[in-house]
């Protein structure tokens, strides 16, 4: 089968660092993306890996390991405005298709 | 420029009624994607278009009829819903990276439209 599992809130303090964890098991795997989504709006890119490592986008940080399937986006400097939900979504091989998570919201308080 | 657009915002429809969603991009992808979503939700995608021809259909039920008139526009016609379609519906578009590897292409999400079926 195929499953995406991330916790599903967390609640970090401004100007701090949080990690949030994405672990997932899909038939075929060509890439991860982290998306953020604002309730109500659309989700927008942040991140994508398709090799391990670490892949570091100002505040926002991406790692990947593929052998356990595990994921995680790091943000720093937690900013209110960082306060959303964090969808981890996996493309599989061979056609179009991601597979999302359901999402992590992110409460930042002052 | 990396704008979805999506239109209407907002749309009520009785269950007899038909009614379009309509999606533009002028980035020059040429996948297109419906997706739906509810509260709390992740996206759960139900279409793909792939240089205008349909390339995925996730078995959704005949009362959803997609439509690509060309690689900019993309439609979803909608007649005879139910209250329980209700949902945020996001259009989505990539560009396949064919160096890459033809499906590692990032998707960029229009705002959605809120649909209501009363």
């Amino acid at each position: 089968g195929q499953n995406i599992d991330q916790p599903t809130e967390m609640t970090a303090t401004e100007g701090a660092i949080v990690q949030i964890n994405c672990t997932y098991q899909t038939s075929g795997f060509n890439g991860l993306f982290w998306y953020q989504q604002h309730a109500g709006e659309a989700p927008t890119f942040l991140s994508y890996n398709v090799l391990d490592g670490l892949e570091e986008k100002g505040r926002f940080s991406s790692f990947l390991s593929r052998s356990k399937g595990y994921s995680y986006l790091l943000l720093k400097e937690l900013q209110m405005k960082d306060s959303a939900s964090y969808l981890c979504a996996v493309r599989k091989t061979g056609g179009f298709k991601t597979i999302f998570g359901a999402g992590t919201r992110l409460f930042v308080k002052a | 420029d990396t704008e979805v657009t999506q239109t209407p915002k907002h749309l009520v429809m009785g269950m007899t009624n038909k009614k379009s969603l309509k999606c533009e991009q002028h980035m020059g992808h040429r996948a297109m994607y419906w997706y739906k979503q509810k509260a709390k939700k992740p996206p759960e995608l139900m279409f793909v278009y792939s240089y205008e021809k349909l390339s995925i259909n996730e078995s959704v039920p005949s009362r959803f009829s997609p439509e690509c008139p060309n690689s900019s526009l993309l439609n979803l016609h909608l007649h005879a819903l139910q209250p329980e379609d209700s949902a945020l519906y996001l259009c989505a578009s990539s560009q396949p990276d064919l160096l890459a590897g033809a499906f590692r292409d990032t998707q960029y999400f229009g705002p959605g439209t809120r649909l209501t079926v009363l």
